[in-house]
């Protein structure tokens, strides 16, 4: 099974360019979540989806936008990159919403912002 | 607001030795707790986790106990591998907004020399 997929693996970018970064899942997983990992901070979330054509905000979404078109793909945008979303991107998708519900995160994309 | 709180590393340990990450947290009723483990190059995987107090998460030979009265989800284990090198991420599962959110601490990187 691939589960969850992130391409690409890893981009540089200039301040101001914009960029995708693609999630698929084969899972047939309802909810889907973008995160970025800072050194000592942990992932934040950054926007969530709890089905085809549904997206949220979560904790720090400014600067990204997202789309879920597809059941198996959630998109990550960002319009005009800054060298403050120079970070790693996890995505992840859930079978469920509970409270102990259980992600399943891809590979991450590395992002680099000159 | 809910947090949660893992002990600065890296861990550096002999092979055979014994670990423990400490977890703490803060949260208001009754959370779900989780240590998630990130092997190099890699998304985050599930390692174990428990959904109400006193219960024992346990797998691949990791324990830990999620104790309400200390508000801590201590991770152990009696004899650590090289193989068991990776970044370990305890999180909190909590109601918000009709969404349950997962909220990471910033992670441990555990390395194990033989």
């Amino acid at each position: 099974n691939a589960g969850v997929t992130q391409t690409p693996k890893f981009r540089v970018l200039k301040t101001g360019q914009s960029m995708t970064l693609l999630c698929a899942q084969d899972m047939n997983h309802e909810y889907m979540y973008w995160y970025r990992q800072d050194p000592g901070m942990g992932l934040r979330l950054i926007h969530y989806s709890v089905g085809e054509g549904t997206t949220a905000k979560g904790e720090v979404p400014d600067g990204y936008n997202v789309s879920r078109l597809k059941k198996q793909n959630f998109l990550l945008g960002l319009e005009s990159a800054a060298p403050s979303q120079t970070s790693v991107y996890f995505c992840a998708s859930s079978y469920s919403q509970g409270r102990t519900n259980v992600l399943t995160f891809g590979a991450g994309s590395r992002l680099t912002v000159l | 607001g809910n947090s949660v709180t893992q002990m600065e590393g890296p861990v550096t340990l002999s092979e055979e030795a014994f670990l423990t990450i400490n977890c703490t947290y803060t949260a208001t009723g009754y959370p779900s707790l989780f240590w998630y483990v990130q092997y190099p190059g890699e998304g985050l995987q599930l390692l174990l986790k428990a959904t109400k107090a006193d219960d024992k998460g346990s797998n691949k030979g990791f324990e830990a106990t999620y104790r309400k009265e200390t508000t801590s989800f201590h991770l152990e284990k009696g004899s650590v591998q090289v193989s068991d090198s990776a970044v370990y991420f305890c999180a909190l599962s909590r109601e918000s907004g009709g969404y349950n959110k997962l909220i990471f601490g910033a992670g441990t990187r555990l390395a194990v020399h033989p």
